[in-house]
């Protein structure tokens, strides 16, 4: 059965910072891309940033670009996603997700 | 640009039918997508691949009354026999250049 299971959520001030991680199991890791993507209260779903599954090819959308990072350690099954100078528009639910599956996500509220 | 447009809302009946629509942008009318649904307060779940000839593949456990159509640049969603479990947001998604690209969302009342 494939799991993808977030952690690292919580609250946190504007400005600070926060990694989040996605332990991967049930399936060949390193034979997948995979992203973030995240929902806001009340709003769909957005795309945050996607990497290869040699850590190849990795993107960002603009809202995120130079703040947060994307990465992976394909020997620990894992997905990171370090998020710099967060913002109080960052407030959302995070997914890991690959092609068929996703987390069950993990909140971040920016807030003082 | 690559846009994918979704009507807000939708609704049917129980045990009726009902099609979502998910329209591409112009120029992109081959592309491949893939519905996701979201019931209340709950992640999001990988329904199905749709491409463009309307062949698709469903993800595991997704029931036979789900099933996907196309027709030119639009993507459909049918839910035939509604449950009232299938009342969710409805979201399509695309791949652009290294990026995935989502609709609005449809959100599907079940009357």
């Amino acid at each position: 059965e494939v799991q993808l299971v977030e952690s690292g959520g919580g609250l946190v001030q504007p400005g600070r910072s926060l990694r989040l991680s996605c332990a991967a199991s049930g399936f060949t890791f390193d034979d997948y891309a995979m992203y973030w993507v995240r929902q806001a209260p009340g709003k769909g779903l957005e795309w945050v940033s996607g990497i290869s599954w040699n850590s190849g090819s990795i993107s960002y959308a603009d809202s995120v670009k130079g703040r947060f990072t994307i990465s992976r350690d394909n020997a620990k099954n894992s997905l990171y996603l370090q998020m710099n100078s967060l913002r109080p528009e960052d407030t959302a639910f995070y997914y890991c997700a690959k092609e068929g599956d996703w987390g069950q996500g993990a909140l971040v509220t920016v807030s003082s | 640009q690559l846009v994918l447009t979704q009507s807000p809302s939708a609704s049917a009946s129980l045990g009726a039918s009902v099609k979502v629509t998910c329209t591409l942008s112009s120029g992109h009318s081959s592309y491949a997508i893939v519905w996701h649904q979201q019931q209340p307060e709950k992640g999001p779940r990988y329904l199905m691949k749709l491409n463009s000839d309307g062949s698709h593949s469903k993800g595991d456990g997704i029931p036979d009354r789900f099933s996907g159509s196309s027709s030119g640049a639009e993507r459909y969603l049918t839910i035939s026999g509604l449950q009232s479990e299938d009342e969710a947001d409805y979201y399509c998604q695309t791949w652009g250049t290294g990026t995935l690209v989502f609709g609005g969302g449809t959100k599907l009342t079940v009357l």
